[in-house]
């Protein structure tokens, strides 16, 4: 069975720092691109940010280019999202998802709360 | 950068046809897909390369694309069909690069 668990999520204050992670199993990881996807109440879904299979490319939106570094462990099946310098406008839930271009699995997320 | 363009709200009946568009200018040369969201749950796929099912989805979901206009209908809603739904889809000419989803499209079934 597929799984996607994230973790890392809370509470920082503007400028702060977060990481977030997903553990990945049920699936042979190294195998597909991953993808975070976050949602607000307010805009609905965003896309984030991708990377390939083995690390070697990765896409970002605009807004997050230059503060967010998505990265993998593949020997540990794990995705990250280092966030810096976040903004009011980061809160969000984070979601990691298995990219085959649709994203067919997903975690439960990850809340992140940015203070101004 | 490339926008789709979503309806904010459909309301139906429960029983009558539902139909959510998608708006975008690539759309005529890149696959839709679709997600419905319920509230405080993840996004679920609902259709993939504009006209496919995943397995687990009911049938009466189903996708269409002409132009640059994609459509997602769900004949016979019922209400437990309520949920935002969401199209994706990428302007770029490689399948992983930059990806946008739609604003969301709140649909009401009573």
């Amino acid at each position: 069975e597929v799984q996607l668990v994230e973790s890392g999520g809370g509470f920082v204050q503007s400028g702060g720092s977060l990481r977030l992670s997903c553990a990945a199993s049920g699936f042979t990881f190294s195998r597909y691109w991953m993808t975070w996807v976050r949602h607000t109440p307010g805009k609905g879904l965003e896309w984030v940010a991708n990377i390939k299979e083995d690390g070697s490319a990765r896409n970002y939106v605009d807004s997050v280019k230059g503060r967010f570094t998505i990265s993998r462990d593949n020997a540990k099946n794990s995705l990250y999202l280092h966030m810096n310098s976040l903004r009011a406008e980061d809160t969000a839930v984070y979601y990691c998802a298995r990219d085959r271009s649709d994203l067919d699995y997903w975690g439960q997320g990850t809340l992140v709360t940015v203070s101004s | 950068s490339y926008e789709l363009t979503q309806p904010p709200s459909v309301s139906v009946s429960p029983g009558q046809s539902a139909r959510i568009t998608c708006s975008g200018d690539a759309l005529p040369k890149r696959y839709a897909y679709w997600y419905h969201q319920k509230s405080g749950q993840a996004p679920v796929l609902v259709i993939y390369e504009d006209t496919k099912r995943p397995s687990g989805i009911p049938e009466r979901f189903s996708g269409s694309s002409s132009g640059t206009m994609a459509t997602l209908t769900i004949s016979g809603a019922q209400v437990e069909d309520e949920a935002d739904y969401y199209c994706y889809s990428t302007d770029s000419s490689d399948s992983h690069g930059l990806w946008v989803f739609g604003g969301g499209t709140k649909l009401t079934v009573l």
